[in-house]
């Protein structure tokens, strides 16, 4: 168990261009979850998977995120046409199924600086 | 819809003094209800959580936290701080099996800071 990882750790990019963020789970874990979390804030849910379906959205989820996660293991967060507002941390966490009493383990996050 | 409000957006203890860090949740259910710590450029740490049976469930670190049904409530507590606990703190509640969703809500989070 090497625990949640995420990558890039940090990312500054320009205004318009697109990011793409990486997120390893626990291997044997098979809910994946994004979250986004700006400054005094506590993490806000974007959106979820179980295996390869992606099953929840949350509204925060524009029309310009796109989450995909191919073969039930690693995740993908991507952002186009980046905007200001969307500089932020963002958590992945995972969990396993079996019971609602499930934890999420949460990687280090990325931190997107939109200039 | 669920809920939760952190009263305090920071609170200072000396270091050895009790820690008192609280969290007021709604929930249309029966809720889960969690607390995590999140050190500077970290993710965030599970310290403990409440589903059903005992109502004070003990963590990591020392902190434990008391569920009270009737005052809607989940504090934390540790009974005497250390330079280590500075950090911030989470609490989130998520709906059970008989509710919507598993999701967790978060609060804004309580940032504590310990003094020697």
């Amino acid at each position: 168990d090497t625990g949640v990882s995420q990558n890039p750790r940090h990312k500054i990019t320009k205004r318009g261009q697109n990011v793409t963020f990486r997120c390893d789970p626990i291997s044997e874990h098979n809910r994946l979850y994004w979250y986004r979390q700006t400054l005094g804030q506590g993490p806000e849910f974007l959106t979820y998977f179980q295996n390869e379906a992606q099953l929840e959205k949350s509204r925060l989820l524009s029309d310009r995120f796109s989450a995909e996660r191919p073969k039930g293991s690693f995740s993908t967060l991507e952002i186009q046409r980046t905007e200001q507002g969307d500089s932020a941390m963002y958590l992945c966490a995972s969990s396993s199924s079996g019971t609602f009493q499930e934890t999420q383990y949460f990687g280090p996050g990325t931190r997107l600086l939109v200039l | 819809a669920q809920s939760v409000t952190q009263l305090g957006s920071h609170v200072s203890v000396s270091e050895g003094a009790l820690v008192l860090l609280r969290c007021n949740y709604s929930s249309s259910v029966p809720p889960y209800l969690f607390w995590y710590v999140q050190y500077p450029n970290q993710g965030l740490q599970l310290l403990l959580k409440y589903t059903t049976g005992a109502t004070l469930v003990k963590g990591i670190n020392g902190f434990e936290a008391e569920f009270k049904k009737s005052e809607t409530s989940f504090h934390l507590t540790k009974p005497s701080a250390h330079m280590s606990d500075a950090a911030e703190y989470f609490c989130a509640v998520s709906e059970g099996p008989s509710g919507g969703s598993y999701i967790p809500t978060f609060g804004r989070g309580t940032s504590l800071i310990v003094h020697p």
